[in-house]
């Protein structure tokens, strides 16, 4: 069975923290992702990583940066924490078959609140 | 852009009366359309993916279908542990490599 897990079930910090989420995934997959996820907005892409040091920009990448030194684990900084990033955080993975994305396994989640 | 439309936002069944959720998607050339099942404070959990139009896909009470435009989950005679959050996610042919989320739909089957 895939298993993705992440550092943190509940996170608090206080605004202007420097705040760090991990995620390992045990597959072997190439590829790792960082969502939020908000009541009335789904779940929304920050980052993503296609190899080791690879990263690209997802579609709300603000605020965010994220480091992919090992391919199991997956690293999301809040580099200065603000109320607005308070959300319930996921990360996922997965490995690329003929070039593309398969299935995306998620973990189980870090509710971060910002106070 | 590509855009992925849930409905209905919330339904709520009785246990043993069938229904389905509908995913409607516009997606540029689509690889992938998926299924996921979240419980609350919880990640979403793997259903399905469908590939083509015309593909079907069952696991227990629940079904999905594919046309060029939507999904459906179908789920026959459910049960209250069916009570869960649906999400459907797109991933497109081409570029970029992440899935893009409907909302959900927030279904609760009562006893």
């Amino acid at each position: 069975d895939v298993k993705v897990t992440q550092s943190s079930r509940y996170l608090v910090k206080r605004t202007g923290e420097k705040v760090f989420l991990e995620c390992v995934q045990d597959m072997d997959h190439e590829n790792m992702f960082w969502y939020r996820q908000d009541p009335g907005l789904g779940l929304r892409l920050i980052y993503f990583s296609y190899d080791v040091k690879m990263k690209e920009k997802g579609d709300i990448p603000e605020g965010y940066s994220v480091s992919r030194e090992k391919k199991e684990r997956f690293s999301l900084i809040l580099e200065s924490a603000s109320t607005n990033q308070t959300s319930m955080y996921l990360c996922a993975s997965s490995f690329i078959r003929e070039r593309w994305t398969d299935t995306q396994y998620f973990g189980p989640g870090t509710r971060l609140t910002v106070l | 852009e590509d855009q992925v439309t849930q409905s209905p936002e919330a339904l709520r069944l009785q246990e043993g009366e069938s229904s389905s959720l509908n995913c409607s998607y516009t997606v540029s050339g689509l690889r992938g359309l998926f299924w996921y099942r979240q419980d609350p404070g919880k990640g979403p959990e793997f259903l399905f993916t469908l590939y083509s139009a015309g593909e079907e896909k069952e696991k227990e009470r629940l079904k999905a279908t594919l046309t060029k435009k939507e999904s459906f989950l179908h789920i026959t005679a459910p049960k209250p542990e069916d009570s869960a959050t649906y999400l459907c996610a797109a991933l497109r042919g081409t570029g970029r490599r992440a899935l893009t989320f409907g909302s959900g739909t927030r279904l609760q089957v009562q006893p």
